[in-house]
């Protein structure tokens, strides 16, 4: 089973700030690699899939890059709704398995 | 616009049984894979099972693995997970999720539904 790790397991920001998370698996993902994000109550949102690639409707202020087995969310300058857990999710082989998570929340 | 709609959660006796639906609309749902993934209160995301989009193949988390059944019935336009002999660790929010196209990568969830497991 590939072990996903998340860092740092909280980023403490302000609106405006760069937001920089890492995803490091324990083998070679290629680039089957994407992050969710998500607000409490609310089910998951895909911002990026295959390591670099923006899904639709996602701001361009959400990047995505990295392969092999180290990943970053780059959020270049944090608005108010971005404030929540982000999350990342491989493909590469069964069984798919999630990272514990990055909360982002306000300095 | 595509819409997952669950259904069936609820409180249930460890070792009981329960069957969760999963109403799909708003694309070919005969042409993707789904999954099921849960989510336990206040804890992070775990992919339970997949189904490709005929249905012919089906894919497990070891921790449901022998208790839990994935299907579809295209015709219906539904998912549906089927869990027996179920234990109070599998008590949390379950997500419906729908795949890219070709890839396994969720692109559309439902707002989920509570299964408890408690006495």
């Amino acid at each position: 089973e590939i072990v996903l790790t998340q860092s740092p397991a909280t980023l403490s920001l302000s609106p405006g700030e760069r937001a920089t998370l890492s995803c490091r698996a324990s083998q070679n993902l290629r680039n089957y690699l994407a992050w969710y994000q998500q607000k409490p109550g609310q089910a998951p949102r895909l911002l990026i899939y295959d390591a670099s690639k923006r899904a639709t409707g996602i701001p361009a202020r959400f990047s995505g890059s990295g392969s092999g087995t180290d990943f970053t969310l780059t959020i270049s300058s944090l608005e108010s709704e971005d404030f929540a857990v982000y999350y990342c999710l491989h493909r590469y082989n069964w069984p798919l398995t999630f990272g514990p998570g990055t909360k982002v929340d306000i300095k | 616009e595509v819409q997952l709609l669950e259904s069936g959660g609820t409180l249930v006796q460890p070792g009981g049984s329960l069957r969760l639906s999963c109403a799909a609309s708003g694309f070919t749902f005969s042409t993707y894979g789904m999954s099921w993934v849960r989510q336990a209160p206040g804890k992070g995301l775990e992919w339970a099972s997949t189904v490709s989009d005929s249905g012919g193949n089906t894919y497990y988390a070891d921790s449901v693995k022998g208790r839990f059944t994935i299907s579809r019935d295209n015709s219906k336009n539904t998912l549906y997970l089927q869990m027996n002999t179920l234990r109070a660790e599998d008590t949390a929010v379950y997500y419906c999720a729908k795949h890219m196209a070709g890839a396994t990568t969720f692109d559309y969830w439902g707002q989920g539904t509570l299964v408890t497991v408690s006495s």
